[in-house]
Order: C-alpha cells, then sequence, then structure tokens
C-alpha cells in the first residue's frame, strides 16, 4: 500500500531556511500537498505540487519534487517564529474515476529558535 | 463562512458512555471523513463516505459509526467511549475525481475528547 515518510522534528533559527523532506511510495501520485498545521488548530493546505512539475514557488514558500526518488521537499525561506508548526506531506494516487483518497505522513514538527 | 464546521471543541465523556460528534460542511463537496491524531501516529482514518447514503470503513473504524443521510452532514458516533479513544477528532472534506482536486482536503478545527 501507499507510505508517506517523514522525520519528526526540525528545528531551526530564525531568519535561516528550512526544509522539510518527505518520501512516498506510490508511483502514481497525482498530487502532492504540504499541510500546515498550528498548535490547537486543524490543518490548512500550504501547496501542492502536481506530479509532472519539478518545482513550485510560492512567496516563501519552494517545493521540489524528484519524481524519480519519490522524493519531496518544503523549503521555508526567512524562517518566523510563526512558521512554527506540523507540516504533514500528503498524496493523492490516481485511483481512477474519482480518485479522492489523501495518504498523509506523520508530520514534521517545526521549531523556530529565536 | 464556508468550510467545515466541527462541533463541540472540547468534550470529557466517562467510560461507557455514548455521544455524537457533529460536522458540517458548505461547500457541496462530495467526499467526508473522519480522522483521529494522536501524538506520534499522525492521522488516522476511522471512516469515510463519497456521498449521501454511502460510508465505509477507514484504517480504525472499531468502535465508531457514522452515517450521512444528507451531502452537508456526516457525525460520527461514539457507542461506549473507552480511554483508547481519547484523542483529537478532526473531519474533512473534498471534492472527488473531476472537481476542483488541487485543494485536497478542507478540514475542521477539530474536537478534543478526553474519556475517563
Amino acid at each position: 500500500g501507499e507510505d508517506v515518510e517523514q522525520s519528526l522534528f526540525l528545528s531551526v533559527r530564525e531568519g535561516d531556511s528550512s526544509v522539510i523532506n518527505c518520501t512516498y511510495t506510490d508511483s502514481s501520485s497525482t498530487y502532492l500537498y504540504w499541510y500546515k498545521q498550528e498548535p490547537g488548530a486543524g490543518l490548512q493546505l500550504l501547496t501542492y505540487i502536481f506530479s509532472n512539475m519539478d518545482m513550485k514557488q510560492d512567496q516563501r514558500l519552494t517545493v521540489l519534487l524528484n519524481k524519480k526518488d519519490k522524493h519531496l521537499s518544503l523549503r521555508i525561506a526567512d524562517t518566523q517564529t510563526g512558521d512554527s508548526a506540523i507540516y504533514f506531506c500528503a498524496e493523492r494516487s490516481d485511483s481512477g474515476a474519482g480518485s479522492y483518497q489523501l495518504t498523509f505522513g506523520k508530520g514534521t514538527k517545526l521549531s523556530v529558535i529565536p | 463562512n464556508a468550510g467545515v464546521t466541527q462541533t463541540p471543541k472540547f468534550q470529557v465523556l466517562k467510560t461507557g458512555q455514548s455521544m455524537t460528534l457533529q460536522c458540517a460542511q458548505d461547500m457541496n463537496h462530495e467526499y467526508m471523513s473522519w480522522y483521529r491524531q494522536d501524538p506520534g501516529m499522525g492521522l488516522r482514518l476511522i471512516h469515510y463516505s463519497v456521498g449521501a447514503g454511502i460510508t465505509d470503513q477507514g484504517e480504525v473504524p472499531n468502535g465508531y459509526n457514522v452515517s450521512r443521510s444528507t451531502t452537508e452532514d456526516f457525525p460520527l458516533r461514539l457507542l461506549s467511549a473507552a480511554p483508547s479513544q481519547t484523542s483529537v477528532y478532526f473531519c474533512a472534506s473534498s471534492y472527488i475525481g473531476t472537481g476542483d482536486i488541487t485543494y485536497g482536503y478542507t478540514f475542521g478545527s477539530g474536537t478534543r475528547l478526553t474519556v475517563v
């Protein structure tokens, strides 16, 4: 079955770049997502990338996709204390008409040190 | 405001009690699902539905029931609460297939449940 792996913790200093990594196993993945969960809140979609793209940039966020190695990364430039949260990687596989299931990683807790 | 609404936000139950966690969405999403989140375990899928009248089990369905009588609502019932069901519960919804799937899931803000 599908599996999505992430490291559980990352600690960076304010102003540095953060890189959160994710690996997945399903080669039929179509969309890959990054979600952010702030303390006591639900998950909010940060960004997504389609499987035929290598990179997507959105302000301070850069998503890199290496489809050959099934590796996805999220880079946050100039990390701020407000970026402290849990970041979830998720993939949607092409399971035919009506595909809808997302497989989530366990989440990476990003701690930003002032 | 459009989105997924979960109630209650917090709940304390005694072992053996039953209760229903409510979830409602106003985006006309076909797909709705319930997850539980536990430390170090990530999100685990409990039950899901692809439309009114259709439900199916996820990874951890035991001890929970669901129904989907309307597109908007997807309640989760705990039949006889156990301490192992202490968790944070999230409802999520999405379009299916040819709908706008680029947005992935929309999540509710969660229900924090404690069973004593």
